[in-house]
């Protein structure tokens, strides 16, 4: 069995640039999930994909969107991107209302 | 006040140790309860998984939900240096993969 995957690891990019995740869902999971966690906190929810649509949204502004694919892995987008959007990027699958299963994100630095 | 409140810590115990973990939180509509291990530079690890009240043992794991207090708590037995992460309880309202709130973690370091 897969784990969630999420790629790259690591990123550096400039204020105001734009920046796009990737996820890879685990196998056999329909529903992907975005978090943010900045040092020091626990995640923060950032928005819910099933069936390739967004189904659910934390209190993120739309510069934050994504796509979810038929395949069912996903892409996280930013644009503008600002300081405090320095933080782990999660990306999580799971099937129908079970717990999730985290990948272990991508840590974008924002300068 | 935040919908859940978790203590960061950082909490250091000997190895074989009984080890607390709780967190409170304020939202009645909570459901589903979750705790997470976070090691360094890796993503949540699911431990347990409750739903509504009650007590879930798992190995050298039990998680207990009291609703009527608004309070959770993980306890882990003979704990092993193996055991040092943080802990993160996440909670949501209609399922147990949907929108989780989660409390800020609690770091724990066991010593051999």
């Amino acid at each position: 069995e897969t784990g969630v995957t999420q790629s790259p690891t690591h990123l550096i990019k400039t204020r105001g640039q734009q920046v796009t995740l990737r996820c890879s869902s685990q196998s056999g999971h329909n529903t992907v999930s975005w978090y943010q966690q900045a040092l020091g906190q626990g995640p923060q929810f950032i928005f819910q994909y099933y069936r390739e649509e967004e189904n659910g949204r934390g209190n993120f502004p739309p510069r934050f969107s994504g796509l979810q694919f038929p395949n069912y892995s996903s892409e996280l987008n930013v644009n503008a991107l600002e300081l405090d959007d320095s933080a782990l990027y999660l990306c999580a699958s799971s099937l129908g209302g079970s717990p999730l299963h985290f990948g272990n994100g991508t840590r974008l630095t924002v300068t | 006040q935040k919908e859940v409140e978790q203590d960061p810590g950082p909490l250091s115990v000997p190895e074989g140790a009984i080890v607390s973990l709780n967190c409170t939180y304020s939202n009645s509509a909570f459901q589903y309860f979750m705790w997470y291990r976070q090691y360094s530079r890796k993503g949540p690890e699911l431990l347990m998984y409750t739903y509504s009240s009650g007590n879930k043992e798992d190995g050298r794991f039990t998680a207990q939900v009291d609703k009527s207090s608004k309070y959770i708590s993980l306890f882990i037995r003979d704990s092993q240096p193996s055991d040092s992460a943080t802990y993160l309880c996440a909670m949501s309202t209609n399922q147990a993969g949907t929108a989780l709130i989660f409390g800020k973690g609690t770091t724990l370091s066991v010593s051999s």
